[in-house]
């Protein structure tokens, strides 16, 4: 059984750095062909892909926010963290992680999001 | 970037009703387009993958088709938990981009 869970602060201030983490079960980021990914969903708008990280390392990000993104992961941890510099309350929004594999790319399980508020 | 354009932004539809909501790419994505579902304060949930392949345990009264760079996701007969907002994804070119979904509403 497939599951993960999105955890870090629920306000930042602007100019900050934020720091998520998704940690997960029943699956691990040393098999073959496993990936997760981060989504990100302002409050009444659409989804928006920001960055995949696979087994192998290799990683993918959106170009709009590529100079603002890291994604790393800890397999031993069963965890991938996404690093969001320079906070604007435009970055407002619920935050998810999400299981994938190489060559699919679709997200077949999700965490149940965590809100992150960008405020001074 | 691969643009996806969802229509319409919203429909209000009553219990049986058969519901079109209609994805489109701004180039070719092949068959690489995905359905998903959410509900309010939920996470999307996967319904459809590769434009017409059904995710394990998503009811059969969903379906996804594809016309060139046009997708379809169909609903045969709307029930009460069908009532939510659908959101297109293609999986074909990074960035995976997600269309702006559809919200399904009560007639």
């Amino acid at each position: 059984q497939i599951t993960l869970t999105e955890s870090g602060p629920t306000v930042v201030k602007p100019t900050q750095t934020l720091t998520l983490t998704c940690t997960f079960s029943g699956f691990s980021l040393s098999y073959s062909g496993v990936g997760v990914g981060w989504i990100r969903q302002p409050p009444g708008k659409a989804l928006e892909w920001l960055a995949l990280i696979y087994w192998d390392d290799d990683k993918r990000y959106s170009p709009s926010l590529k100079t603002r993104l890291t994604i790393t992961k800890d397999t031993s941890k069963n965890q991938v963290v996404l690093t969001v510099t320079n906070m604007d309350p435009v970055d407002t929004a619920t935050y998810y992680c999400a299981h994938s594999r190489y060559g699919d790319y679709y997200f077949d399980f999700w965490g149940p999001g965590t809100p992150v508020t960008v405020s001074s | 970037d691969i643009q996806m354009t969802q229509s319409p932004s919203s429909l209000s539809a009553s219990v049986g009703d058969r519901v079109t909501i209609t994805c489109r790419a701004s180039q070719t994505i092949r068959s690489y387009l995905n359905w998903y579902q959410q509900k309010p304060g939920k996470a999307p949930k996967l319904l459809i993958y590769a434009a017409s392949s059904l995710e394990s345990g998503v009811p059969s009264r969903f379906s996804g088709s594809e016309s060139g760079t046009d997708f379809t996701l169909t609903i045969s007969s709307l029930q009460p938990e069908d009532f939510a907002t659908y959101s297109c994804q293609q999986s074909y070119s990074s960035p995976y981009t997600f269309g702006q979904g559809t919200k399904v509403d009560i007639k």
